[in-house]
């Protein structure tokens, strides 16, 4: 059974740093492009960025830009979402997913959330 | 950016009847070169994941109830429940990821009248 399961989500102060994990199983995570998406509260869903199998490539949304990296460690089989710089406009619940069809693809499987709240 | 715009936001339906949600890209979506439209639709319960239903526009995923349907091309697009069912309630959002970045519609509420 393919999973997704995250962790390291929290309470942050404006200008403080969080980073979010999200290991796989079921499926060996080097073969596939994976992405993050994130909810603020009462909002839609928004795509945050990407990376692809070997982690060589990444791209990210305007808003987070310069302030949030991905990365992978394909020999954990984890994904990694490292936020800098937050502000309380990033204030959700972020998704790790699996991307099936490369750099432009539908989501197939979604980890459960991690909820990121920047307060002080 | 490509703009994704749903209609209606919110809608009521009693068991049984049909709904129809539909989503209208600012930009084609469809691949000339596959012939393939570059849209998805989920379904988002509270304090759950979203859940793929629709990819290329009318793919539907295995295990998805086939009362659910996607149609549409270009712009245009159309998810549909032939019989809604309790468990439907639910947000729907469209999504293309034609091009980055990938954008959702706003998403459409589904409730029982």
């Amino acid at each position: 059974e393919v999973q997704l399961v995250e962790s390291g989500g929290g309470l942050v102060q404006p200008g403080g740093s969080l980073r979010l994990s999200c290991v796989a199983s079921g499926f060996i995570l080097s073969t596939d492009w994976m992405y993050w998406v994130r909810q603020a509260p009462g909002k839609g869903l928004v795509w945050v960025s990407r990376i692809n199998t070997d982690g060589s490539s990444t791209t990210y949304a305007d808003s987070v830009k310069g302030r949030f990296t991905t990365s992978r460690d394909n020999a954990k089989n984890a994904l990694f979402l490292q936020m800098n710089s937050l502000r309380a406009e990033d204030t959700g619940v972020y998704y790790c997913a699996r991307g099936p069809y490369g750099s432009r693809s539908y989501y197939d499987y979604w980890g459960q959330g991690s909820l990121v709240t920047v307060s002080s | 950016d490509i703009v994704m715009t749903q209609s209606p936001d919110s809608l009521a339906v009693s068991l049984g009847e049909r709904t129809t949600i539909n989503c209208k890209s600012s930009q084609s979506v469809l691949s000339s070169s596959d012939n393939k439209n570059f849209l998805a639709w989920y379904q988002h319960k509270p304090g759950q994941p979203p859940r793929l239903l629709i990819y290329w526009a009318s793919a539907r995923l295995s295990g998805v109830p086939d009362r659910f349907s996607g149609s549409g091309s270009g712009t245009d697009f159309t998810l549909s429940i032939s019989s809604l069912q309790a468990e439907d309630v639910a947000v729907y959002y469209c999504q293309q990821y034609y091009s980055t970045p990938q954008t959702f519609g706003q998403g459409t509420k589904v409730e029982i009248k």
